[in-house]
Protein backbone atom coordinates (compact mmCIF):
# COMPACT_ATOMS: atom_id res chain seq x y z
CA UNK A 1 0.00 0.00 0.00
CA UNK A 2 1.46 3.27 -0.61
CA UNK A 3 0.73 6.70 1.71
CA UNK A 4 1.54 10.12 2.06
CA UNK A 5 1.72 11.97 5.67
CA UNK A 6 1.56 15.94 5.49
CA UNK A 7 2.70 16.79 9.45
CA UNK A 8 2.01 20.32 9.71
CA UNK A 9 -1.99 21.17 9.35
CA UNK A 10 -0.80 24.97 9.12
CA UNK A 11 2.93 26.70 8.18
CA UNK A 12 2.93 30.11 9.11
CA UNK A 13 5.91 32.40 7.45
CA UNK A 14 6.72 35.61 6.71
CA UNK A 15 7.04 37.92 3.53
CA UNK A 16 10.46 37.40 1.93
CA UNK A 17 11.61 34.47 4.00
CA UNK A 18 12.28 30.91 2.92
CA UNK A 19 9.46 28.40 3.26
CA UNK A 20 8.92 25.03 3.64
CA UNK A 21 6.19 22.11 3.78
CA UNK A 22 7.13 18.53 4.70
CA UNK A 23 5.59 15.53 2.97
CA UNK A 24 7.30 11.76 3.65
CA UNK A 25 5.56 8.66 1.45
CA UNK A 26 5.49 5.01 1.88
CA UNK A 27 5.47 3.04 -1.37
CA UNK A 28 6.60 -0.35 -2.16
CA UNK A 29 8.22 0.79 -5.11
CA UNK A 30 9.90 3.54 -7.20
CA UNK A 31 7.80 6.60 -6.08
CA UNK A 32 6.11 8.82 -8.46
CA UNK A 33 5.96 11.97 -6.45
CA UNK A 34 3.55 15.43 -7.06
CA UNK A 35 2.43 18.58 -5.24
CA UNK A 36 -0.19 20.34 -6.01
CA UNK A 37 -1.71 23.88 -4.71
CA UNK A 38 -5.44 24.63 -3.99
CA UNK A 39 -6.67 28.14 -3.88
CA UNK A 40 -10.27 28.95 -2.59
CA UNK A 41 -13.03 27.38 -4.11
CA UNK A 42 -10.94 26.42 -6.90
CA UNK A 43 -9.57 22.81 -7.79
CA UNK A 44 -6.07 21.55 -7.29
CA UNK A 45 -3.14 22.85 -9.55
CA UNK A 46 -0.13 21.26 -10.45
CA UNK A 47 2.86 22.96 -9.21
CA UNK A 48 5.58 20.15 -9.46
CA UNK A 49 6.87 16.27 -10.01
CA UNK A 50 9.22 13.60 -9.27
CA UNK A 51 9.58 10.74 -11.85
CA UNK A 52 13.64 10.05 -11.95
CA UNK A 53 16.74 11.66 -11.92
CA UNK A 54 17.91 15.14 -10.07
CA UNK A 55 16.41 15.11 -6.44
CA UNK A 56 16.28 18.70 -6.98
CA UNK A 57 12.76 19.40 -8.65
CA UNK A 58 11.96 23.28 -10.00
CA UNK A 59 8.29 23.91 -10.51
CA UNK A 60 5.79 26.73 -11.39
CA UNK A 61 5.93 29.85 -8.96
CA UNK A 62 9.42 29.61 -7.76
CA UNK A 63 8.50 26.27 -5.97
CA UNK A 64 11.37 23.31 -5.55
CA UNK A 65 11.14 20.18 -4.40
CA UNK A 66 13.76 17.64 -2.96
CA UNK A 67 13.64 14.25 -3.11
CA UNK A 68 15.19 12.46 -0.27
CA UNK A 69 14.91 8.63 -0.84
CA UNK A 70 17.17 7.55 2.79
CA UNK A 71 14.80 9.76 4.53
CA UNK A 72 11.30 9.09 2.18
CA UNK A 73 10.90 12.70 2.10
CA UNK A 74 10.00 15.26 -0.68
CA UNK A 75 9.81 18.05 1.35
CA UNK A 76 8.31 21.73 -1.05
CA UNK A 77 10.36 25.16 -0.57
CA UNK A 78 10.54 28.54 -1.98
CA UNK A 79 13.51 31.06 -1.38
CA UNK A 80 11.25 34.09 -0.65
CA UNK A 81 7.77 33.57 0.01
CA UNK A 82 4.84 35.95 -1.07
CA UNK A 83 1.78 36.92 0.42
CA UNK A 84 0.10 35.25 -3.00
CA UNK A 85 1.35 32.05 -2.01
CA UNK A 86 -1.24 31.88 0.68
CA UNK A 87 -2.99 28.12 -0.01
CA UNK A 88 -4.06 24.74 0.56
CA UNK A 89 -0.81 22.28 -0.79
CA UNK A 90 -0.93 18.84 -1.04
CA UNK A 91 1.65 16.23 -1.51
CA UNK A 92 0.50 12.94 -3.47
CA UNK A 93 2.64 9.53 -4.61
CA UNK A 94 1.97 6.78 -7.31
CA UNK A 95 3.73 3.76 -6.73
CA UNK A 96 5.20 2.88 -9.93
CA UNK A 97 4.30 -0.92 -9.69
CA UNK A 98 1.13 -0.15 -8.39
CA UNK A 99 -1.23 0.61 -11.32
CA UNK A 100 -3.57 3.98 -11.39
CA UNK A 101 -3.84 5.43 -8.34
CA UNK A 102 -2.96 8.32 -6.52
CA UNK A 103 -2.75 9.18 -2.71
CA UNK A 104 -3.26 12.38 -1.61
CA UNK A 105 -1.37 13.68 2.16
CA UNK A 106 -4.42 15.64 4.08
CA UNK A 107 -3.19 19.02 2.84
CA UNK A 108 -0.85 21.77 4.43
CA UNK A 109 -2.35 25.01 4.53
CA UNK A 110 0.34 27.61 4.07
CA UNK A 111 -0.37 31.23 5.53
CA UNK A 112 2.02 34.14 4.41
CA UNK A 113 2.10 36.94 6.62
CA UNK A 114 2.92 40.56 5.07
CA UNK B 1 -8.68 25.94 -23.38
CA UNK B 2 -11.63 25.49 -21.31
CA UNK B 3 -10.03 21.72 -19.18
CA UNK B 4 -11.85 20.41 -17.41
CA UNK B 5 -15.65 21.47 -16.45
CA UNK B 6 -17.73 20.50 -13.48
CA UNK B 7 -21.38 21.32 -13.37
CA UNK B 8 -23.24 21.90 -10.97
CA UNK B 9 -21.02 24.68 -8.69
CA UNK B 10 -23.42 24.01 -5.89
CA UNK B 11 -26.38 21.83 -4.88
CA UNK B 12 -28.14 20.89 -2.14
CA UNK B 13 -30.11 17.43 -1.70
CA UNK B 14 -32.20 16.10 0.65
CA UNK B 15 -31.49 12.43 1.88
CA UNK B 16 -32.49 9.64 -0.94
CA UNK B 17 -32.73 11.83 -3.47
CA UNK B 18 -30.44 11.08 -6.71
CA UNK B 19 -28.27 13.06 -8.96
CA UNK B 20 -25.48 13.51 -11.67
CA UNK B 21 -22.71 15.64 -11.43
CA UNK B 22 -21.02 16.43 -14.57
CA UNK B 23 -17.91 16.37 -15.80
CA UNK B 24 -16.26 17.17 -18.79
CA UNK B 25 -12.59 17.75 -20.75
CA UNK B 26 -11.62 19.30 -23.55
CA UNK B 27 -7.97 18.29 -24.03
CA UNK B 28 -8.60 14.64 -25.42
CA UNK B 29 -7.11 12.93 -22.28
CA UNK B 30 -7.64 9.09 -21.56
CA UNK B 31 -7.69 8.81 -17.91
CA UNK B 32 -10.15 10.47 -15.79
CA UNK B 33 -11.07 10.07 -12.02
CA UNK B 34 -13.57 11.70 -9.70
CA UNK B 35 -12.76 12.81 -5.79
CA UNK B 36 -14.39 13.88 -2.84
CA UNK B 37 -12.73 16.35 -0.60
CA UNK B 38 -13.58 16.34 3.04
CA UNK B 39 -11.55 19.02 5.23
CA UNK B 40 -8.64 17.97 6.40
CA UNK B 41 -8.44 14.52 4.90
CA UNK B 42 -7.11 15.29 1.39
CA UNK B 43 -9.00 13.70 -1.77
CA UNK B 44 -9.94 9.99 -1.33
CA UNK B 45 -10.41 8.69 -4.76
CA UNK B 46 -14.19 7.52 -5.97
CA UNK B 47 -13.74 5.96 -9.50
CA UNK B 48 -11.68 6.23 -12.16
CA UNK B 49 -11.22 5.41 -15.78
CA UNK B 50 -8.51 4.48 -18.58
CA UNK B 51 -10.71 5.37 -21.48
CA UNK B 52 -14.13 5.02 -22.86
CA UNK B 53 -16.02 2.46 -22.28
CA UNK B 54 -14.03 1.14 -18.75
CA UNK B 55 -14.55 2.08 -15.28
CA UNK B 56 -12.72 0.71 -12.01
CA UNK B 57 -13.38 1.31 -8.14
CA UNK B 58 -11.19 3.60 -6.35
CA UNK B 59 -10.90 3.73 -2.33
CA UNK B 60 -14.36 4.80 -1.85
CA UNK B 61 -16.75 3.80 -4.60
CA UNK B 62 -19.82 2.65 -2.12
CA UNK B 63 -23.15 4.82 -3.04
CA UNK B 64 -21.83 6.04 -6.34
CA UNK B 65 -21.59 4.72 -9.51
CA UNK B 66 -20.40 6.11 -13.25
CA UNK B 67 -19.86 5.54 -16.82
CA UNK B 68 -17.79 6.66 -19.79
CA UNK B 69 -19.57 6.63 -22.74
CA UNK B 70 -17.10 9.05 -24.58
CA UNK B 71 -13.59 10.41 -24.38
CA UNK B 72 -14.61 13.98 -22.88
CA UNK B 73 -17.62 13.21 -20.45
CA UNK B 74 -17.22 11.27 -17.05
CA UNK B 75 -20.11 11.44 -15.11
CA UNK B 76 -20.33 10.42 -11.24
CA UNK B 77 -24.03 9.40 -10.01
CA UNK B 78 -25.39 9.34 -6.93
CA UNK B 79 -28.42 6.87 -6.27
CA UNK B 80 -29.43 7.57 -2.58
CA UNK B 81 -28.41 10.49 -1.03
CA UNK B 82 -26.79 10.21 2.32
CA UNK B 83 -25.56 12.57 4.78
CA UNK B 84 -22.05 11.09 4.66
CA UNK B 85 -21.98 11.92 1.14
CA UNK B 86 -21.87 15.67 1.35
CA UNK B 87 -18.40 16.86 0.44
CA UNK B 88 -16.60 18.63 -2.04
CA UNK B 89 -16.20 16.75 -5.48
CA UNK B 90 -13.51 16.88 -7.49
CA UNK B 91 -13.34 15.03 -11.18
CA UNK B 92 -9.53 14.78 -12.80
CA UNK B 93 -8.34 14.09 -16.04
CA UNK B 94 -4.51 13.11 -17.16
CA UNK B 95 -3.23 11.66 -20.41
CA UNK B 96 -1.12 8.41 -20.62
CA UNK B 97 0.40 6.83 -23.05
CA UNK B 98 1.85 3.19 -22.05
CA UNK B 99 1.81 1.94 -18.78
CA UNK B 100 5.48 2.87 -17.37
CA UNK B 101 4.56 6.54 -18.50
CA UNK B 102 1.55 7.12 -15.64
CA UNK B 103 3.57 10.06 -14.52
CA UNK B 104 1.87 12.62 -16.05
CA UNK B 105 -0.12 15.13 -13.74
CA UNK B 106 -3.33 15.15 -13.51
CA UNK B 107 -5.81 18.52 -14.27
CA UNK B 108 -8.84 18.89 -12.12
CA UNK B 109 -11.98 21.21 -12.71
CA UNK B 110 -13.06 23.79 -9.79
CA UNK B 111 -15.52 21.20 -7.89
CA UNK B 112 -19.32 20.78 -7.19
CA UNK B 113 -20.05 21.29 -3.51
CA UNK B 114 -22.41 18.80 -2.88
CA UNK B 115 -24.92 19.28 0.79
CA UNK B 116 -27.29 16.63 1.95
CA UNK B 117 -29.64 17.46 4.44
Amino acid sequence: AQSVAQPEDQVNVAEGNPLTVKCTYSVSGNPYLFWYVQYPNRGLQFLLKYITGDNLVKGSYGFEAEFNKSQTSFHLKKPSALVSDSALYFCAVRDNNAGNMLTFGGGTRLMVKP
Amino acid sequence: NAGVTQTPKFRILKIGQSMTLQCTQDMNHNYMYWYRQDPGMGLKLIYYSVGAGITDKGEVPNGYNVSRSTTEDFPLRLELAAPSQTSVYFCASSYRTTFRQNNQPQHFGDGTRLSIL
